[in-house]
């Protein structure tokens, strides 16, 4: 079966600073999602990608996907408090009836 | 108001008790899901419906099941609840591309 694993699984940055979440799949990535979810609390999603090479960004997040390497990056310019929380990667599964997501990571921003 | 609503957002009940966690939504789509979080695992799939007439198990489906009452509304039943169901359950709908829309989420605590 399908896993993504994302790496790192939590990371402290100083507000202001640069940060970059990976997400590896174990098989071929058809269509990659990215989550953010507050402690507790929903899903809220961020960003789809479906070709390789695509790159879409919204407001200061920026997500990457490379199809050959099996991979996607998010990528946050200029970090600040409000972007804490978990970030998920999600994934069609390969009978493409749902998504299998990787495990999250933590984010905290100190100021 | 919220497109996806679930109901009760937290619930303590007792080992053996049947339980239901109930779902709606507003945004017209044809496919729900719902899954749990655990700490440390992720999301996974319990069960998963493409339109009224179709039920499908996801990964976990033991101890669980479903009823999809109505387009907008998909209710999980634990017929018999147990320690180890204890987690965050998660409603999910999902647009034609594929792009899922997450509740709240529901805080299930079994004594």
């Amino acid at each position: 079966s399908q896993e993504l694993e994302q790496s790192p699984q939590s990371l402290i940055v100083q507000e202001g600073k640069n940060l970059t979440i990976n997400c590896t799949s174990s098989k071929t990535l058809y269509g990659l999602y990215w989550y953010k979810q507050k402690y507790g609390e929903g899903l809220i999603f961020l960003m789809m990608l479906q070709k390789g090479g695509e790159e879409k960004s919204h407001e200061k997040i920026t997500a990457k996907l490379d199809e050959k390497k099996q991979q996607s990056s998010l990528h946050i310019t200029a970090s600040q408090p409000s972007h804490a929380g978990i970030y998920l990667c999600g994934a069609d599964n390969q009978a493409g009836t749902a998504l299998i997501f990787g495990k999250g990571t933590t984010l905290s921003v100190s100021s | 108001d919220a497109d996806v609503t679930q109901t009760p957002r937290n619930r303590i009940t007792k080992t053996g008790k049947r339980i239901m966690l109930e779902c709606s939504q507003t945004k017209g789509h044809d496919r729900m899901y719902w899954y749990r979080q655990d700490p440390g695992l992720g999301l996974q799939l319990i069960y998963y419906s493409f339109d009224v007439k179709d039920i499908n198990k996801g990964e976990i489906s033991d101890g669980y099941s479903v009823s999809r009452q109505a387009q907008a509304k998909f209710s999980l039943s634990l017929e018999s609840a147990i320690p180890n169901q204890t987690a965050l359950y998660f409603c999910a709908t999902s647009d034609s591309w594929g792009i899922q829309y997450f509740g709240a989420g529901t805080r299930l605590s079994v004594l």
